[in-house]
């Protein structure tokens, strides 16, 4: 009962280079969520999928990538990394886009120097 | 678009007292509400939502939120606060289809013995 498992948990950048953070469900919940998360700012939705082969933007998408490789993996990729992108980033799953309630994973804390 | 706003960054609390962490929201749809808890270094938990059913809902821990639809609000209480329910909380909206779950800036809550 692994639940939405992150990887990694911790990392540190230098501004320019690129990264990929990955995010699994073992839940067999059709849509999956990236969220960041800054003091003060609660979470924001960078990206989403509401169902295997989709993704959409969400609220703040500049300077990311996603990609839906299956219905368990969901991952998230910063091709140039700034400073402005030090951040704890979540990853959430849901049964479908109805609303049951997301279930997170325990975070990325990304440090970009 | 939907908002939330979450009055007070930071609330402290004895043991035994009463817990109120306000939570106001605003939607041009009937609105799903949740609250969220995280505990530090951890993802966001569910504690309870509110979809359209009963106004006042139960939670884990001893929690419950009363949805108020002339006031848009949905204040979370518990009526005697423990140490271990010192964390973060969160509360967030959803439209119908709940792709797009929106945060609050989240509240800090502090049990003092």
């Amino acid at each position: 009962n692994a639940g939405v498992t992150q990887t990694p948990k911790f990392q540190v950048l230098k501004t320019g280079q690129s990264m990929t953070l990955q995010c699994a469900q073992d839940m067999n919940h059709n849509s999956m969520y990236w969220y960041r998360q800054d003091p003060g700012m609660g979470l924001r939705l960078i990206y989403y999928s509401a169902s295997e082969g989709t993704t959409d933007k969400g609220e703040v998408p500049n300077g990311y990538n996603v990609s839906r490789l299956n219905k368990r993996e969901f991952s998230l990729r910063l091709e140039s990394a700034a400073p402005s992108q030090t951040s704890v980033y979540f990853c959430a799953s849901n049964r479908d886009s109805y609303n049951y309630g997301y279930t997170f994973g325990s975070g990325t804390r990304l440090t970009v120097v | 678009a939907q908002s939330v706003t979450q009055l007070g960054s930071h609330v402290s609390v004895s043991e035994g007292a009463l817990v109120l962490l306000r939570c106001n929201y605003s939607s041009s749809v009937p609105p799903y509400l949740f609250w969220y808890v995280q505990y530090p270094n951890q993802g966001l938990q569910l504690l309870l939502k509110y979809t359209s059913a009963a106004t006042l809902v139960k939670g884990i821990n001893g929690f419950e939120a009363e949805f108020k639809k002339s006031e848009t609000s949905f204040h979370l209480t518990k009526p005697s606060a423990h140490m271990s329910d010192a964390a973060e909380y969160f509360c967030a909206v959803s439209d119908n289809a709940g792709n797009m779950l929106t945060f609050g800036g989240g509240t800090r809550l502090m049990v003092k013995p």
